[in-house]
């Protein structure tokens, strides 16, 4: 099994709602990542999590709230949200090395398209 | 720091034609090096990677060689398919960077039957 999960792979969502992304990885992996990306242009960081902790955050506005609620999941809640939120959304999963410079490659999920109106 | 320099695109090319994309990198530490390609309303797939100079990596008739000298890490193909119309991303990843990825701005290729 090498597979991300992405669910919703659609969502549209108005500026009061309140919503989630939800991530899947039975890898075995320890890091998990959030990425946000427009059309054409290279996944921009949002978070990180390394083991269950949260190790990067990007200053991502705090209507973007991650969760990891254990080594398989990982959730994004979404809260009044701005049109310019509207993106694809991305998970990825990376095994990490257990010894200093860890270098594997990142397994990505679908994405969730996201459209705030 | 680290960074990575892609090969502005578009790029259009004839059914049968040869493929390059140019990525340059600088980093601080001992960099794995990666090509992604990411289909229209897709996620991101691996297509190669090269974990320490001179490594080649390849995949479905794609190569590209890790060149230490030169921090190059360019992409080949010598027939390029118009299934292989993507957006490619060059990416880096730091030995000393802990879990941060480092990916170039995206090539978007079509190819014309």
């Amino acid at each position: 099994d090498t597979e991300v999960t992405q669910t919703p792979k659609h969502l549209v969502m108005g500026m009061t709602n309140k919503k989630s992304l939800k991530c899947e990885q039975h890898m075995g992996h320890r890091a998990m990542y959030w990425y946000k990306q427009k059309a054409k242009k290279p996944p921009e960081l949002m978070f990180v999590y390394s083991y269950e902790k949260l190790s990067i955050n990007e200053s991502v506005p705090s209507r973007f709230s991650p969760e990891c609620p254990n080594s398989s999941l990982l959730n994004l809640h979404l809260h009044a949200l701005q049109p310019e939120d509207s993106a694809l959304y991305l998970c990825a999963s990376r095994r990490l090395s257990g010894r200093a410079g860890n270098t594997g490659e990142l397994f990505f999920g679908e994405g969730s398209r996201l459209t705030v109106l | 720091g680290n960074s990575v320099t892609q090969m502005e695109g578009p790029v259009t090319l004839s059914e049968e034609a040869f493929l390059t994309i140019n990525c340059t990198y600088t980093a601080t530490g001992y960099p794995s090096l990666f090509w992604y390609v990411q289909y229209p309303g897709e996620g991101l797939q691996l297509l190669l990677k090269a974990t320490k100079a001179d490594d080649k990596g390849s995949n479905k008739g794609f190569e590209a060689t890790y060149r230490k000298e030169t921090t190059s890490f360019h992409l080949e193909k010598g027939s390029v398919q118009v299934s292989d119309s993507a957006v490619y991303f060059c990416a880096l990843s730091d030995s000393e960077a802990g879990n941060q990825f480092y990916f170039g701005t995206g090539t978007s290729l079509t190819v014309i039957p």
